[in-house]
C-alpha cells in the first residue's frame, strides 16, 4: 500500500507556456501532500505543503503566483507552473502523508516529473 | 550552517564491506529522522526511520540517532553493488508539529564488485 503516482513523468514545453503536474495516492487518503524540486546535482527542496481544502503553504522564496497548487480532493494535488522558463526546468517531485499531520508520519513520494523549458 | 548537513562523497566501499553514512542537524527540537534512498533520475524511497536514542536494525540497515551529539547515521552490511546510489538524510522540521521534512544534500555511495 502507499503508492503515489505523478502525471506526466516528463514534460516539454516551450517558454511561456504552462505545465500542470498531478499528484495522486492511488490507496490511501492523503491528508497532505508536499512539493518538491530537485536540480541536479542537489537536494530536494520543499516547495509548498498542500492540504485538502485548504490553500497551499508556500515555502520562503516560492511564488505562489508562479506555481499554483490545488488539492481538491483526498487523492489529488495539481501543480501548474505558470509561465514556464528555462530556469524552471527540473525534477518535481510530490509526496503524501496519511497521517495526522504531525511529525509522525511517513512521506510517500510519487515518481517525480521532469520538466524541461525550451 | 546548513539545517542538515551530509558528506557528498563519494563514498566508495568494496562488495561485502559495511557502508557508514553520517548526518548532522541543526534543530534541536526535531524528533523525526529519516534516510532515503535515491537512484539517479528516481525519487527517493525511504529505507529507514527512527525518533528514539540508539540503534534501529532492518536488515542490513541500521540507524543510529543521538540527539544530544545532534547526529544520525546509517549502515549498511554486506553492502552489494545494488546499494550504489544517493542516500538522502531527512529531518522533520518544526519540532515535529508538522510534517515538513529537511532533506541534506545526499551522500553519493559507490559499491565496488
Amino acid at each position: 500500500g502507499a503508492v503515489v503516482s505523478q502525471h506526466p513523468s516528463w514534460v516539454i514545453c516551450k517558454s511561456g507556456t504552462s505545465v500542470k503536474i498531478e499528484c495522486r495516492s492511488l490507496d490511501f487518503q492523503a491528508t497532505t501532500m508536499f512539493w518538491y524540486r530537485q536540480f541536479p546535482k542537489q537536494s530536494l527542496m520543499l516547495m509548498a505543503t498542500s492540504n485538502e481544502g485548504s490553500k497551499a503553504t508556500y515555502e520562503q522564496g516560492v511564488e505562489k503566483d508562479k506555481f499554483l497548487i490545488n488539492h481538491a480532493s483526498l487523492t489529488l494535488s495539481t501543480l501548474t507552473v505558470t509561465s514556464a522558463h528555462p530556469e524552471d526546468s527540473s525534477f518535481y517531485i510530490c509526496s503524501a502523508t496519511r497521517g495526522t499531520g504531525k511529525g509522525d508520519n511517513e512521506q510517500f513520494f510519487g515518481p517525480g516529473t521532469r520538466l524541461t523549458v525550451l | 550552517q546548513k539545517e542538515v548537513e551530509q558528506n557528498s562523497g563519494p563514498l566508495s566501499v568494496p562488495e561485502g564491506a559495511i557502508a557508514s553514512l553520517n548526518c548532522t542537524y541543526s534543530d534541536r527540537g526535531s524528533q523525526s529522522f529519516f534516510w532515503y534512498r535515491q537512484y539517479s533520475g528516481k525519487s527517493p524511497e525511504l529505507i529507514m526511520f527512527i525518533y528514539s536514542n540508539g540503534d534501529k536494525e532492518d536488515g542490513r540497515f541500521t540507524a543510529q540517532l543521538n540527539k544530544a551529539s545532534q547526529y544520525v547515521s546509517l549502515l549498511i552490511r554486506d553492502s552489494q553493488p545494488s546499494d550504489s546510489a544517493t542516500y538522502l538524510c531527512a529531518v522533520n522540521r518544526d519540532g515535529g508539529a508538522t510534517n515538513k521534512l529537511i532533506f541534506g544534500t545526499g551522500t553519493l555511495l559507490a559499491v565496488q564488485p
